[in-house]
């Protein structure tokens, strides 16, 4: 019964290829976010979906690229994948303004 | 570039101790202040949405309060519990309500 759930939990992978990482809520909410834990465990916000439409979109390089084909789903896909895009990766939904739910997150690590 | 701070980063009290931490962000355009919850190997957990100047809100043991004038809100513990030990996140949000930015947190441990 998960509310806010991410797969996979952990992905390691090498350095150029292309990754995906899938993002669900089933809480009814209409907006869902992505974040970064950077290396000093700040949470950065990278993109926001609300009702499918992109209305966050913060300066990431362009081979990150989010997805939402309906409300409760956003995915996030990186092509290219470089050294400094080892991180963690926490998706979050909510209600507009209201309080956001996060996923447990995904450590994604670049050989 | 906004600028949310947490003070202090970490903190070390016994069972039973009342605690504070700080969290102050910008004092312009204002729209909403977060509290999280974010224990060691799980995800950060919503504690507070405050947006009105003087608000208040408590939750258990756990209180904070709002000063949007002058750019502040503390989070307060009465008789912190060893399961109280987390990093406590403060999140400003500005303008377009939804975007959040994150201050560094304050981890607390709590000890018997």
């Amino acid at each position: 019964d998960t509310a806010v759930s991410q797969t996979p939990k952990y992905l390691v992978t090498q350095m150029g290829n292309d990754k995906s990482i899938k993002c669900e809520q089933n809480l009814g909410h209409d907006t869902m976010y992505w974040y970064k834990q950077d290396s000093k465990k700040f949470l950065k916000i990278m993109f926001s979906y609300n009702n499918k439409e992109l209305i966050i979109n913060e300066t990431v390089p362009n081979r990150f690229s989010p997805k939402s084909p309906d409300k409760a789903h956003l995915n996030l896909h990186i092509n290219s994948l470089e050294l400094g895009d080892s991180a963690v990766y926490f998706c979050a939904s909510s209600l507009r303004d209201q309080p956001q739910h996060f996923g447990d997150g995904t450590r994604l690590s670049i050989l | 570039i906004l600028n949310v701070e947490q003070s202090p980063q970490s903190l070390h009290v016994q069972e039973g101790d009342s605690t504070n931490f700080t969290c102050s962000f910008p004092s312009s355009n204002f729209y909403a202040l977060h509290w999280y919850r974010w224990e060691t190997a799980k995800s950060p957990e919503a504690l507070f949405v405050m947006t009105l100047n003087g608000d208040e809100k408590k939750k258990g043991r756990i209180s904070a309060t709002l000063n949007t004038k002058e750019g502040y809100s503390y989070l307060y513990i009465k008789g912190s519990q060893p399961e109280d030990s987390a990093t406590y996140l403060c999140a400003f949000g500005t303008g377009t309500a939804s975007k959040l930015t994150f201050g560094t947190g304050t981890r607390l441990q709590v000890t018997l």
